[in-house]
């Protein structure tokens, strides 16, 4: 069955760093581009970033654009969030995801809580 | 960025009534739209996805219509399980942005 394993979240302080890794089972990991959305109770959920199988085709929200950054291994079927100058507002459970045909989500994996607060 | 506007934010109903949730585009996103479940402590859960077709597994009583700015998720006949909150996502053109979503409580 698919299965997708998140690991990395955590306590960090205001400015740090945090990367997120996503092992993936169950299915053919190369053939489908995979994301990452978060949560909060106050901003709901949030698309941050999506990833093409090949790796080329690459989207973030503006609220991440030139602090994160997402990649894949497809030889590993791994996907990972580098987040970098993390700010309050990143604090949120963050959800690895399977995109399907449509571009919407058609697997979930458990999230992981990411914390930003000195 | 488009925004996605559902309602109400929450309804109280009775197991088998029939149910319709709401979701507005602020621009149109053709039929580029998802319907998720979320139950507490779980990751959402695809329901439908190009506006009308039920992801795998999904049972019968949910369908979903619309297309440009206005869309509905129908419940025919509340059961149990369905009580969570339900999201619409679209994905017509980045950034994909999701409703706040409508809490479906039990009466």
């Amino acid at each position: 069955q698919v299965q997708l394993v998140v690991s990395g979240g955590g306590l960090v302080k205001p400015g740090g760093s945090l990367r997120l890794s996503c092992a993936a089972s169950g299915f053919t990991f190369i053939d489908y581009y995979m994301s990452w959305i978060r949560q909060t109770p106050g901003k709901g959920l949030e698309w941050v970033s999506y990833i093409s199988n090949t790796g080329i085709t690459i989207n973030y929200a503006d609220s991440v654009k030139g602090r994160f950054t997402i990649s894949r291994d497809n030889a590993k079927n791994s996907l990972f969030l580098q987040m970098n100058s993390l700010r309050a507002g990143d604090t949120a459970i963050y959800y690895c995801a399977r995109v399907g045909s449509a571009y919407s989500v058609d697997f979930w994996g458990q999230g992981t809580l990411v914390t930003v607060s000195s | 960025e488009k925004v996605m506007t559902q309602s109400p934010a929450s309804l109280s109903v009775s197991p088998g009534e029939r149910v319709t949730l709401s979701c507005r585009a602020s621009q149109s996103v053709a039929s580029n739209l998802a319907w998720y479940q979320q139950k507490p402590g779980q990751a959402p859960r695809l329901l439908i996805y190009d506006a009308s077709t039920r992801a795998t597994g999904v049972p019968p009583r949910f369908s979903g219509i619309g297309s440009g700015t206005e869309f509905t998720l129908t419940i025919s006949s509340l059961q149990s399980e369905d009580f969570a909150v339900y999201y619409c996502q679209h994905y017509n053109y980045w950034p994909y942005t999701f409703g706040q979503g409508t809490r479906l409580e039990i009466k």
